[in-house]
């Protein structure tokens, strides 16, 4: 399948700094990429789905000041958590959309983990 | 809207044996594509199998399978002479709608006892 890199893979910040996490294709050209948190044991929630040289699509209830979606290259989409809080630990993880024939897989990163003390 | 039901938290089985995960769901469009994904404790989520609702046939990937049930909304995930590496966790998701979205369930927790 195909490979989506994330990083970093864990990241410790002090309150009210702001975290960026990068994710790449390695392998192929992304035309649209996805943000997802997932706090522990629970499923994993759409956050915001980000197209190349356009504006991210936040789900409803997302800050989109608060998360800011940058995808300036086919390979490549960040995410900024901005002024962050204790609140925003979570597990971030993103994804990029393949199409194969009439399928649109989603192939994930591993996903980075962030603690804001 | 799309809804993925997993009714089970947690399930064992014996290292060797197969073992069912259920997945029910719920969508007004006529066409979409149900998903199954693996996600260890490392917290990568692995793509395993997919199943598009017009496919005929049930979807197979090596040990893998796919009981597409569509009159009863449902996709089970088989997996068949389990081993130690597929203790993780499941998710079952939907994808559809004009912007193929995927919806997740909350997932099962496998454990696989040698």
């Amino acid at each position: 399948g195909a490979v989506v890199s994330q990083h970093p893979s864990w990241v410790i910040c002090k309150s009210g700094t702001s975290v960026k996490i990068e994710c790449r294709s390695l392998d192929f050209q992304a035309t649209t990429m996805f943000w997802y948190r997932q706090f522990p044991k629970q499923s994993l929630m759409l956050m915001a789905t980000s197209n190349e040289g356009s504006k991210a699509t936040y789900e409803q209830g997302v800050e989109k000041d608060k998360f800011l979606i940058n995808h300036a290259s086919l390979t490549l989409s960040t995410l900024t958590v901005t002024s962050a809080h204790p609140e925003d630990s979570s597990f971030y993880i993103c994804s990029a959309r393949v199409a194969s024939g009439s399928t649109l897989t989603q192939y994930f990163g591993p996903g980075t983990r962030l603690t804001v003390l | 809207a799309q809804k993925i039901t997993q009714t089970q938290p947690g399930m064992f089985v014996q290292e060797k044996e197969a073992v069912t995960l259920d997945c029910t769901y719920d969508t007004s469009d006529p066409s979409y594509g149900l998903f199954w994904y693996k996600q260890p404790s490392s917290g990568e989520m692995i793509f395993l199998i997919y199943q598009g609702s017009y496919d005929q046939q049930n979807a197979t990937e090596g040990r893998y399978s796919l009981n597409f049930q569509k009159a009863r909304k449902s996709a089970n995930l088989v997996i068949s002479a389990s081993q130690l590496g597929d203790s993780a966790m499941y998710f079952c998701a939907i994808q559809g709608g004009s912007n193929y979205k995927l919806t997740f369930g909350k997932g099962t927790l496998l454990t696989v006892n040698p």
